[in-house]
């Protein structure tokens, strides 16, 4: 059974980077068939796409976000990453690593349990 | 950016009900169409793929219809665990995005 588990900061200050690592047990990234991705829930609020990212490194950032946005993948530690520059306020929220297919309507089949990362001065 | 709407953005019903979600995509999608059930401090989890697909180990009384611009999502006998927050997702274009959502409460 595929599982996923972010890692990272809880809280951050303003105009920091954030970095945000999830690590995939149970199943190679390596092996195709999915993108991984980053979304994320602001406070009470619904969900929000950040970008995903195929194992050979190719990207696709959500456009509102993508000029703060990287994302890389290391296949030898099974694990993918987001960084997102110049934190504000606004981008408190629960961050979630996930796994969607390539084909068909793409469902989202996997979570992580979500990081909490609050900004704040 | 494709735009979705659900409807309602909250609902009461009892345990036994039947209960209807809809969701309306601001362009067709076909059948690009995912829902999601969400609990209280938890991760989102796929309930319906491709508008009508039951996904693996989801109980039968959840299902799926719809193409083009209108989908709904019926439970067809609700259940005490069933109370949560559910969203639909759009994946026609590769900016995939959500509705708002739609909490389910007990009556």
């Amino acid at each position: 059974q595929v599982q996923l588990q972010e890692s990272g900061p809880g809280l951050m200050k303003p105009s920091q980077t954030l970095s945000l690592t999830c690590t995939v047990s149970g199943g190679s990234i390596s092996s195709g068939g999915y993108y991984w991705s980053w979304i994320r829930q602001h406070p009470g609020k619904g969900l929000e796409w950040i970008g995903y990212i195929y194992y050979s490194g190719s990207t696709y950032y959500n456009p509102s976000l993508k000029s703060r946005v990287t994302m890389s993948v290391d296949t030898s530690k099974n694990q993918f990453s987001l960084k997102l520059s110049s934190v504000t306020a606004a981008d408190t929220a629960v961050y979630y690593c996930a796994r969607l297919g390539t084909t068909g309507s793409q469902p989202i089949d996997h979570w992580g349990q979500g990081t909490l990362v609050a900004v704040s001065s | 950016d494709i735009q979705m709407t659900q409807s309602p953005s909250s609902l009461s019903a009892s345990v036994g009900d039947r209960v209807t979600i809809t969701c309306r995509a601001s362009q067709s999608i076909s059948t690009y169409l995912n829902w999601y059930q969400q609990k209280p401090g938890k991760a989102p989890n796929l309930l319906i793929f491709a508008a009508s697909t039951l996904q693996s180990g989801v109980p039968s009384r959840f299902s799926g219809t719809g193409s083009g611009t209108d989908f709904t999502l019926t439970i067809s006998s609700l259940q005490p665990e069933d109370f949560a927050t559910y969203y639909c997702q759009q994946s026609y274009t590769t900016l995939y995005t959500f509705g708002q959502g739609t909490k389910l409460e007990i009556k």
